[in-house]
């Protein structure tokens, strides 16, 4: 069992949807990473997180730091959202980021 | 402000020759970290390097692989006597501050070996 685990491995969804992508993690984090990889493979960093919220357009993500879980929702989904979708945990007492598989969205008009 | 630089973008090598990873981190960035994506795999922590020191190699392969992050220039990842399964996508990123903190990506290295 991976120690970062996301689900779902995919989704696709319509355009103007709303979006939920889960990261359940079983190690303990003093972080997690939300990060996105375009199809081009570029990544980008998009949220680091260690308690309750965050928002940043129309994306949102939180964790649940007793539950050990981590969600990231897009709102008003437009195909450009369409990319992979990676949760990261920072391993506590480390330097060192584990990466979950990545959630492929794919966003159709 | 550059973003983090790697080169090159593409690399292709045949069984048995060295290959040379480069990465510049952002300015004023002295934190690097590598990592590597399999084919359909996610992503895994290779090494993380200050400058002129390696502080954590946990996740390098113990034989062929080594990296340095030298005083002056680019971090460098180097492959000897490469083997297909070496093929990948090299990432590094860089950060401001030891720990906990934002990441930032360079656009990786597709290594292909033939």
């Amino acid at each position: 069992k991976n120690e970062v685990e996301q689900s779902p491995q995919n989704l696709t969804a319509q355009e103007g949807e709303f979006i939920t992508i889960n990261c359940s993690y079983s190690v303990g984090i003093s972080a997690l990473h939300w990060l996105q990889q375009h199809p081009g493979g570029g990544i980008v960093s998009l949220f680091m997180l260690s308690s309750g919220k965050k928002k940043h357009g129309r994306l949102i993500a939180t964790i649940n730091i007793q539950e050990k879980h981590s969600s990231l929702h897009i709102t008003a989904s437009h195909p450009r959202d369409s990319a992979v979708y990676i949760c990261a945990a920072w391993l506590v007492g480390t330097d060192k980021l584990i990466f979950g598989t990545g959630t492929r969205l794919q966003v159709f008009p | 402000n550059a973003g983090v630089m790697q080169n090159p973008r593409h690399l292709v090598r045949r069984r048995g020759q060295e290959a040379r990873l480069r990465c510049s981190p952002m300015k004023g960035h002295s934190h690097v970290y590598w990592y590597r994506q399999l084919p359909e795999e996610g992503l895994k922590f290779m090494v993380y390097l200050q400058k002129e020191n390696i502080i954590d190699e946990s996740g390098m392969p113990k034989e062929r692989f080594s990296a340095e992050f030298p005083k002056e220039g680019p971090s460098i990842l180097r492959i000897q006597q490469v083997v297909r399964g070496d093929s990948a996508a090299y990432f590094c990123a860089s950060s401001p501050y030891r720990g906990t903190d934002t990441q930032y990506f360079g656009p990786g290295t597709r290594l292909t070996v033939l």
